[in-house]
């Protein structure tokens, strides 16, 4: 089946710092990669989609300055948490989805805490 | 707007028996529905999907129905057992870009 993986799985940082995360198909290309939130005992939340050679869409509410995407090839996404502040403290998840599949696949997730 | 509900926060059942969790969704109309399992601290693992002109879906000991009519997707689980204890999201979708339900917490006593 398709893989994806995250890097970092946990990462802890200070307030104002800015944090990458990775997201990468592993043995698929992925067009689309998709970003999402979660909050304990919550359910996912979109934050935006990343198309690949192109800018992200993000949903409403996210904003962009402050979790940048970028979709530099077929098999990496990353977001990067700038000036990162404790209420930015989450699980990040990534997916992504090839052409012409009907099915995103999930990342194992990124604990953000933010001190 | 778009609302997806799953019918509750977290079920308990005894081992052996069938787990019938629901997913109800109003002013959507998806292409097709996925199920998904998390575990705690984990990203999604994708189960089924069913696209709206289907009925049903089966593999395995997992099954999943969809009506458009009642806007529902039902997802079984027979003869449970305590490794399927985890959260189970159902989640729309039209195009590409998914709504997922909040999840139901399901734990099976053994």
């Amino acid at each position: 089946g398709a893989v994806v993986s995250q890097h970092p799985s946990r990462v802890i940082c200070k307030s104002g710092t800015s944090v990458k995360i990775e997201c990468r198909s592993l043995d698929f290309q992925a067009t689309t990669m998709f970003w999402y939130r979660q909050f304990p005992k919550k359910s996912l939340m979109l934050m935006a989609t990343s198309n690949e050679g192109s800018k992200a869409t993000y949903e409403q509410g996210v904003e962009k300055d402050k979790f940048l995407i970028n979709h530099a090839s077929l098999t990496l996404s990353t977001l990067t948490v700038t000036s990162a502040h404790p209420e930015d403290s989450s699980f990040y998840i990534c997916s992504a989805g090839g052409t012409g599949t009907d099915t995103q696949y999930f990342g194992p997730g990124t604990r953000l805490t933010v001190l | 707007s778009q609302k997806i509900e799953q019918n509750s926060e977290a079920l308990n059942i005894q081992e052996g028996k069938t787990a019938t969790l629901t997913c109800n969704y109003t002013n959507y109309s998806p292409a097709y529905l996925q199920w998904y399992r998390q575990d705690p601290g984990r990203g999604p693992v994708f189960l089924l999907l069913i696209r709206e002109n289907e009925k049903e879906k089966r593999k395995e000991r997992l099954k999943v129905t969809f009506d458009t009519t009642l806007k529902q997707s039902l997802f079984h689980i027979t003869a449970s057992q305590p490794a399927d204890s985890a959260t189970y999201l159902c989640a729309l979708s039209g195009t590409y870009k998914y709504i997922f339900g909040t999840g139901t917490r399901l734990k099976v006593l053994a």
